[in-house]
């Protein structure tokens, strides 16, 4: 199956600063997701974003589709930030939505 | 609120017991997932329901029962659970069109077998 790899595993912050979160893939895709983690288990959507670029706020997205990876950036980053990042993706042609999930980032932000 | 709602939040069990996990969806989506989060491993699919169908069986054991009587109602039956059956268990829902099965997760129930 699809592999997905992310990186840093791990990542510690001083509050204001800004990061990269990067997203490798095995296969060529036609959904990618970022999810925020946080403290309380609860997933929250990020962005939907196969390709190209997005930005909702401090963050950021984008993916490369032709070199499948993707990046996610948080900029002035506050406490609230702090949990797990997830990128997960879809293959092409696996039909209704079965994402496959990297083993996120773990980020801390610390005041 | 993500328009996914799970019940229990949290869960403890004896191997020898009978629960269930609810999850209901208000999104108007036509599938549903069952997801186990347990520690240090990725997410992993368990089952998939399009319009109430099982469409997917990911090699789960037979301790783990889902139902899904509408498209917006998914249950997980659980009985003669191991201690390591342990971890979150999420919901998720999709959209059948526009965004190819953007997912939208549950808050998750912290289930524990002891």
């Amino acid at each position: 199956g699809i592999q997905v790899e992310q990186s840093p595993p791990d990542l510690i912050l001083q509050e204001g600063a800004n990061s990269t979160l990067r997203c490798n893939f095995s296969d060529s895709v036609n959904n990618l997701q970022w999810f925020h983690q946080n403290p309380w288990g609860q997933l929250i959507n990020l962005f939907y974003i196969p390709s190209g670029t997005k930005q909702n706020g401090r963050l950021s997205a984008t993916t490369v589709a032709t070199e499948r990876y993707s990046l996610l950036y948080i900029s002035s980053s506050q406490t609230t930030d702090s949990g797990v990042y997830f990128c997960a993706v879809k293959k092409l042609e696996s039909g209704y939505s079965t994402l496959t999930f990297g083993k996120g980032t773990m980020l801390l932000v610390s005041p | 609120e993500t328009g996914v709602t799970q019940t229990p939040r949290h869960l403890v069990m004896g191997m020898t017991n009978k629960k269930s996990l609810k999850c209901e969806q208000h999104l108007g989506h036509n599938a549903m997932y069952w997801y186990k989060q347990s520690a240090k491993k990725p997410l992993e699919l368990m089952f998939v329901y399009n319009f109430k169908e099982q469409t997917e069986n990911n090699s789960v054991p037979s301790r783990f029962s889902p139902e899904c009587p509408n498209s917006s109602h998914l249950f997980l039956h659980l009985h003669t659970l191991q201690p390591e059956d342990s971890a979150l268990y999420l919901c998720a829902s999709s959209p059948p069109t526009g965004e190819l099965g953007e997912l939208f997760f549950g808050s998750g129930t912290q289930l524990s077998v002891l």
